[in-house]
């Protein structure tokens, strides 16, 4: 079963850091590009960040670069994203989501919560 | 940078009715990169159309996409209790990879 698990997700004081992981099951991780979106409560989605297979490229969105890194190790099957200097606008439910090509974001794992509050 | 604006924010209708949802792009989307994703409370959204107008696998036809360049649809011909949902459309072929605002669809 093709599968997607993040995890890492919890409360952290504003100005802290965090790292989420995404553990992928059932396919060939390597081929895929990865992605993060995250959802602040009661609002839409929010594109975060993507990395090709090869970790040759990463992007961000505005509202996180500088701050979060995107990698993978493809030995693992694992996505991560380092969070650092946490703002309580980052609060959210981070999602971690498969995409190749023309195919668009068809994998999403269940989400992580990450609240960001003194 | 792309940026998706979708109408309406809400769309209050009654099952067997159609729903017609819109998504409009500030640039014409690369390659045809657009997609819809359905999502229910308390749910990760789920992928329905990709490419503008193929649908996912497992998604039942009475959802269908379409457009290009900067104007696009996403129709629901006949709508099922279990389609009353928020709606995004999205832009992937450039970064940043954006999302429009969404449309909830309610029961009239």
């Amino acid at each position: 079963e093709v599968q997607l698990v993040e995890s890492g997700g919890g409360l952290v004081k504003p100005g802290g850091s965090l790292r989420l992981s995404c553990a992928a099951s059932g396919f060939t991780f390597s081929t895929y590009s990865m992605n993060w979106v995250r959802q602040a409560p009661g609002k839409g989605l929010e594109w975060v960040s993507s990395i090709i297979g090869s970790s040759i490229y990463t992007y961000y969105a505005d509202s996180v670069k500088g701050r979060f890194t995107i990698s993978r190790d493809n030995a693992e099957n694992s996505l991560y994203l380092q969070m650092n200097s946490l703002r309580a606008e980052d609060t959210a439910v981070y999602y971690c989501a498969r995409a190749k090509g023309v195919s668009g974001f068809d994998i999403w794992g269940q989400g992580t919560m990450v609240t960001v509050s003194s | 940078e792309i940026v998706l604006t979708q109408s309406p924010g809400t769309l209050s209708l009654s099952p067997g009715e159609r729903a017609t949802l819109s998504c409009r792009a500030s640039q014409s989307v690369g390659s045809g990169y657009l997609a819809w994703y359905q999502q229910k409370p308390g749910q990760a959204p789920r992928l329905l159309i990709y490419g503008i107008s193929s649908r996912a696998t497992g998604i039942p036809d009475r959802f269908s996409g379409r457009g290009s360049g900067t104007d696009f649809t996403l129709t629901i011909s006949r709508l099922e209790p279990e389609d009353f949902a928020v709606y995004y459309c999205q832009q992937y072929g450039s970064s940043p990879r954006r999302f429009g605002q969404g449309t909830k669809v309610e029961i009239k």
